[in-house]
C-alpha cells in the first residue's frame, strides 16, 4: 500500500447498532496514524492520535485500535447514535521523512433513527 | 469551535481575477496548513508553515501563493485560477510541525471558478 485508504466507502446501521470501518496504511516508515470526524457544514474535529502498535484509544463509544506491522487501523462505534452520523477521515505523514500528511478517502457513516 | 476561522466562507471569481483567502487561529499554534478538497477526492495537503515559516509545498502551482505575516494568520492568494480550482480549501493549525501533532481546522472556504 503506497497510499491511505478506508473501506467501506460508507455505511448505513440502524440506531443502536455497534459498527466499525477500516483505514489502512504503508506500514514501512511508520508515524503515526489521525482519526477525525467531519459532520456537514463543519470542521474536521479530531478524535485520535496513535503512534504505538497494539494501542488502542476510546472516546465515549468510540474507539479505535493500531497496527502499525500490517498497516491497520479500526474504528469501532458502540450503539450509534443519529448524532454519530458524519464522514470519518484517516490521516497518516508518509513519505521518508513523514513530510507529506495523507489522508483517506473516508468513510461516511449515517444512523437511521 | 476549534478557534481557527476563515474568510469568506464562500467565494465565486472568474477566471482572470484575484482573490485571498484568509484563516486566523486563535490557539496559540506555531504551524498553519492549506488543505484543497475537491469533488470526490481526499483533502490533499497544499502548504504547510512553521513558525512562519514555508516547510513544505507540495507540487503546487504558482497560481496559488500562500502568505504567514505571523504564527497567527495564514493567506491563500488566488490569481488566474482555472474551473478545477474550484474546491473546499481548509485551514488547519497545530501546537508545533510534529507528526503526531492533532491539526485543529477552520470550517473551510467554498470556491468556485467560472
Amino acid at each position: 500500500i503506497l497510499n491511505v485508504e478506508q473501506s467501506p466507502q460508507s455505511l448505513h446501521v440502524q440506531e443502536g447498532d455497534s459498527t466499525n470501518f477500516t483505514c489502512s496504511f504503508p506500514s514501512s516508515n511508520f508515524y503515526a496514524l489521525h482519526w477525525y470526524r467531519w459532520e456537514t457544514a463543519k470542521s474536521p474535529e479530531a478524535l485520535f492520535v496513535m503512534t504505538l502498535n497494539g494501542d488502542e484509544k476510546k472516546k465515549g463509544r468510540i474507539s479505535a485500535t493500531l497496527n502499525t506491522k500490517e498497516g491497520y487501523s479500526y474504528l469501532y462505534i458502540k450503539g450509534s447514535q443519529p448524532e454519530d452520523s458524519a464522514t470519518y477521515l484517516c490521516a497518516s505523514p508518509l513519505g521518508n521523512y513523514g513530510q507529506n500528511f495523507v489522508f483517506g478517502p473516508g468513510t461516511r457513516l449515517s444512523v437511521l433513527p | 469551535e476549534t478557534g481557527v476561522t476563515q474568510t469568506p466562507r464562500h467565494l465565486v471569481m472568474g477566471m482572470t481575477n484575484k482573490k485571498s483567502l484568509k484563516c486566523e487561529q486563535h490557539l496559540g499554534h506555531n504551524a498553519m496548513y492549506w488543505y484543497k478538497q475537491s469533488a470526490k477526492k481526499p483533502l490533499e495537503l497544499m502548504f504547510v508553515y512553521s513558525l512562519e515559516e514555508r516547510v513544505e509545498n507540495n507540487s503546487v502551482p504558482s497560481r496559488f501563493s500562500p502568505e504567514c505575516p505571523n504564527s497567527s494568520h495564514l493567506f491563500l492568494h488566488l490569481h488566474t485560477l482555472q474551473p478545477e480550482d474550484s474546491a473546499l480549501y481548509l485551514c488547519a493549525s497545530s501546537q508545533d510541525m510534529g507528526l503526531a501533532e492533532t491539526q485543529y481546522f477552520g470550517p473551510g472556504t467554498r470556491l468556485l471558478v467560472l
